[in-house]
């Protein structure tokens, strides 16, 4: 099946700086890539829709000033974790879809940890 | 809003004894309806998914039902594994140029020996 890659694997970094996770599709241009954020024993919640092209569209409580979203090329997407704080601490996952044939699927990246000290 | 309820929150099943995993959701208009995967520390997995036009689907020791007018749908492991052990995670979305997909909040699936 198709492959989404995310880089880093894992991320510790001081409370106030930034982190950037990139979300790539190896082998598929994907138009649309989706952010998630996932607390230990928890379920995944949508963060923001990445339109490839176009500003990202945030859920209902997710602060844009704060998860800076680009999605520059067909097959990358990036989420910046601006200002970290600890409560930022999660596993951050991201998908892209495949629309190109007759099935529209989305597939998962391996997801981020992010540690913020 | 959309919202996807799945039970049971934990899961423990004899090696060879079948599983099954139930999620309802409340968006009629939702009409996929993918199920994964995750093990621990990793991305959820697809591991098979099943269409509104459909009622029935299987793939060897796997298989979803789906009842879209009591919108209920349901997973299915046949003869389970120690390797199936992991979290399950049901989901519902529209089939349109957006597919944001609702997850359910996860099945813990463990198998005895």
């Amino acid at each position: 099946g198709a492959v989404v890659s995310q880089h880093p694997s894992w991320v510790i970094c001081k409370s106030g700086t930034s982190v950037k996770i990139e979300c790539r599709s190896l082998d598929f241009q994907a138009t649309t890539m989706f952010w998630y954020r996932q607390f230990p024993k928890q379920s995944l919640m949508l963060m923001a829709t990445s339109n490839e092209g176009s500003k990202a569209t945030y859920e209902q409580g997710v602060e844009k000033d704060k998860f800076l979203i680009n999605h520059a090329s067909l097959t990358l997407s990036t989420l910046t974790v601006t200002s970290a704080h600890p409560e930022d601490s999660s596993f951050y996952i991201c998908s892209a879809r495949d629309d190109s044939g007759v099935v529209d699927t989305q597939y998962f990246g391996p997801g981020t940890r992010l540690t913020v000290l | 809003g959309e919202n996807v309820e799945q039970h049971p929150s934990t899961l423990s099943v004899q090696e060879g004894d079948s599983a099954v995993i139930k999620c309802t959701y409340s968006d009629s208009a939702s009409n996929y309806f993918p199920w994964y995967k995750q093990e621990l520390g990793k991305g959820p997995q697809l591991i098979i998914d099943i269409r509104s036009n459909v009622g029935e689907k299987k793939d060897q020791r796997i298989a979803v039902t789906l009842n879209k007018t009591a919108k209920h749908f349901s997973l299915h492991i046949t003869e389970t594994q120690p390797e199936d052990s992991a979290v399950y995670f049901c989901a519902a979305s529209r089939y349109s140029s957006a597919s944001k997909i609702i997850f359910g909040s996860g099945t813990r699936l463990s198998i005895r020996p």
